[in-house]
């Protein structure tokens, strides 16, 4: 079974459009993150949400909206979407975030690379 | 956030060991140092962590310097598949995020 599963894996879309990227995981953990690599797989934070609650939102532009219908899904919704938002986006999860623990093993997804053009 | 250096890249024989160095010279005493690695085409996986001593798994072991302004990972016997580009990290307990450098792309050769 895949711990984190991200869908689609790919996806190649027009600038200007709306889209998103799901995230789920089974592993029942109560923290999920959505990363960004750039082409020069610099890895970024985005966001973050603890049972269903945002914690950590990174200077990310407001086009960007991630959504926690459940602890187990978070997903990532573009709009307007522009040539510099091609990349590849990671979820991942982790077990404890509300009590500050070191040891926080992240889990990441397969990732979904977007390419806007 | 405190910061990590690592050498770009690396090459390594097949079978023989790996030493991986990080430099974190900024390091707060609560700062634990953690390793991921990531695969070709994959997302991050946990390598190992720790704190003040060294630390062995399955994986790989962490060896940090008694200052803490560095540490080494060491993969005893690497292979093909340990191929990957590994990241020193430095994480506050008190916060939820891991800053990622731009790690170190090691190349393992047959």
């Amino acid at each position: 079974d895949t711990a984190v599963s991200q869908t689609p894996k790919y996806l190649v879309t027009q600038m200007g459009n709306d889209k998103s990227i799901k995230c789920e995981q089974n592993l029942g953990h109560d923290t999920m993150y959505w990363y960004k690599q750039d082409s020069k797989k610099f890895l970024k934070i985005m966001f973050s949400y603890n049972n269903k609650e945002l914690i950590i939102n990174e200077t990310v532009p407001n086009r960007f909206s991630p959504k926690s219908p459940d602890k187990a899904h978070l997903n990532l919704h573009i709009n307007s979407l522009e040539l510099g938002d091609s990349a590849v986006y990671f979820c991942a999860s982790s077990q404890i975030a509300g009590v500050p623990s070191a040891y926080n093993e992240q889990f990441f997804g397969p990732g979904t690379r977007l390419t806007v053009l | 956030d405190a910061k990590t250096t690592q050498p770009n890249s690396m090459e390594s024989n097949e079978e023989e060991p790996v030493h991986l160095p990080c430099n974190h010279s900024t390091i707060s005493g609560t700062d634990y140092i953690h390793w991921y690695r990531q695969l070709p085409s994959q997302g991050p996986e946990y390598v190992i962590h720790g704190l003040t001593s060294n630390v062995n798994n399955r994986m790989a072991s962490l060896a940090i310097a008694e200052d803490r302004k560095s540490s080494t990972l060491i993969l005893h016997r690497a292979t093909l598949r340990d191929a990957a580009v590994y990241y020193c990290i430095l994480r506050d307990p008190g916060t939820y995020k891991y800053i990622f450098g731009t790690g170190t792309r090691l190349k393992v050769l047959a």
